[in-house]
């Protein structure tokens, strides 16, 4: 079993829909926890990190981290096409290097007009 | 430059022949690292560069894959006597800093080479 689960998707839905992205992980020892973005044929773009548990908010995406659950998520709000893409979760712990970070395998999101 | 460069982009090799992936990080990135990326999954850590010095190789799949950085800027990835199972995506990635734990430094990724092996 990997360290860190994603809801495979794919997910597709209308513009302007909230969309709710997943991840679940098992190692206690993750602390930090990010999120990027992958479009079709380019490399990863982080979007945003937090650390420990709580919630994170930056305009459209609102991260959140229940350490208690082992459980993360990604909301976006108002969703464009632009934001059709894939998003990948990523973790790692307190004295491991950010470069080392456990990702899951993404989940593919089409936001149709 | 203005982002971090890898070519080729695209590679076919025939299975036993040697390849080298060349990446470019952002000038003055202290940082480099290099995954694995293969189909519908995501990246896995091969390798991390402080300067030029390969601080952790503990990703790299098998002594068929090296890393250097020789003047602490650009980076090759070499992959002897490439096999099918070696068919993936191989990113770069730069930061500005000496990652330790996570301190918000952004990692910037290429695009990556796209490796396949027939």
């Amino acid at each position: 079993q990997k360290e860190v689960e994603q809801d495979p998707g794919p997910l597709s839905v209308p513009e302007g829909a909230i969309v709710s992205l997943n991840c679940t992980y098992s190692n206690s020892a993750f602390q930090y926890f990010m999120w990027y973005r992958q479009y079709s044929r380019k490399g990863p773009e982080l979007l945003m990190y937090t650390y420990s548990s709580g919630n994170k908010e930056d305009g459209r995406f609102t991260a959140q981290v229940d350490k208690s659950s082992k459980y993360i998520s990604l909301f976006i709000r108002d969703s464009q096409p632009s934001d059709s893409a894939t998003y990948l979760c990523a973790m790692s712990a307190r004295n491991t290097n950010a470069g080392k970070s456990t990702f899951g395998d993404g989940t593919t999101l089409t936001v149709k007009p | 430059g203005a982002g971090v460069s890898q070519s080729p982009r695209y590679k076919v090799a025939k299975r036993g022949q040697d390849v080298a992936l060349r990446c470019d990080p952002i000038s003055g990135h202290v940082s480099l690292f290099w995954y694995q990326q293969a189909l519908g999954q995501g990246p896995e850590f091969l390798t991390y560069f402080q300067n030029e010095a390969q601080l952790d190789k503990s990703g790299l799949p098998s002594d068929r894959f090296f890393a250097e950085r020789p003047e602490g800027s650009v980076s090759t990835l070499k992959i002897q006597r490439t096999q099918q199972e070696d068919s993936a995506v191989y990113l770069c990635a730069s930061s500005l800093v000496v990652q330790g734990p996570f301190l918000g430094n952004t990692i910037y990724f290429g695009e990556g080479s796209w490796l396949t092996v027939v």
